[in-house]
């Protein structure tokens, strides 16, 4: 069945590093969203990306989706204690109504 | 925006009972959406809730185990019937507003 795989599972940086998930898709999706979960927390919604070869930034958080529209990443320019959490991607298939395929999710740990 | 209330937001349940989450949205909402997140683990989607009709449940999950109801725009609950230790884990609530899904701060069930 439709899979979204994110890479990698675990990622610890030191504080200033930049940091990077990957989401790929085995179809094509229609869009994809990423959402940060704190310890302890639910996830909180952080973009959509639509469109083929899409960029968007928010502060130090760049998203990109792939022009083949299965693949997606999230790149965290030097990271703070904050950004710690787990980040997932979750996609949507064109037909597939609003569901939504979650992937695993790359938890963040950042070193003071 | 759209604020969700869950309750309960804990729980310890003794295993083959019952319990119902309830879910509160502060603003009319077409759809809401029920998903499982096991420990460690990424969102898996239970069923939409729809309001007028059956819920619509994914593969995995049927109305015996996991009833839901919907009586109206705001209000939705889920009930995981006869649990076992397996149920332990988050269980949330999300509407979508606008082209912006908002998850419920979740209900932690251990099943023991």
């Amino acid at each position: 069945g439709q899979q979204v795989m994110q890479i990698p599972q675990y990622q610890h940086v030191q504080e200033g590093e930049d940091f990077t998930t990957y989401c790929n898709s085995s179809t094509t999706l229609s869009n994809i969203q990423w959402y940060k979960q704190r310890p302890g927390g639910h996830p909180v919604f952080l973009i959509q990306l639509v469109k083929s070869g899409e960029v968007k930034k928010q502060k130090r958080l760049t998203f990109q989706f792939g022009e083949a529209k299965k693949n997606s990443s999230l790149h965290i320019t030097a990271t703070q204690t904050t950004d710690v959490g787990t980040y997932f991607c979750a996609g949507r298939i064109g037909n597939a109504g609003n569901m939504l395929t979650f992937g695993g999710g790359t938890r963040l740990m950042v070193k003071p | 925006s759209a604020v969700i209330s869950q309750k309960p937001s804990r729980d310890i349940c003794q295993r083959g009972t019952s319990l119902t989450i309830q879910c509160q949205v502060d603003s009319q909402v077409t759809m809401m959406f029920w998903y499982r997140q096991q420990p460690g683990q990424s969102l898996t989607l239970i069923a939409t809730a729809n309001q007028g009709s059956e819920a619509t449940y994914e593969s995995g999950f049927v109305i015996d185990k996991f009833p839901i109801s919907r009586p109206n725009l705001t209000f939705s609950t889920l009930t995981v019937s006869n649990m076992s230790p397996e149920d332990s884990s988050i269980y949330l609530c999300s509407v979508i507003v606008g082209n912006t899904i908002y998850f419920g701060e979740g209900s932690w069930l251990t099943v023991v």
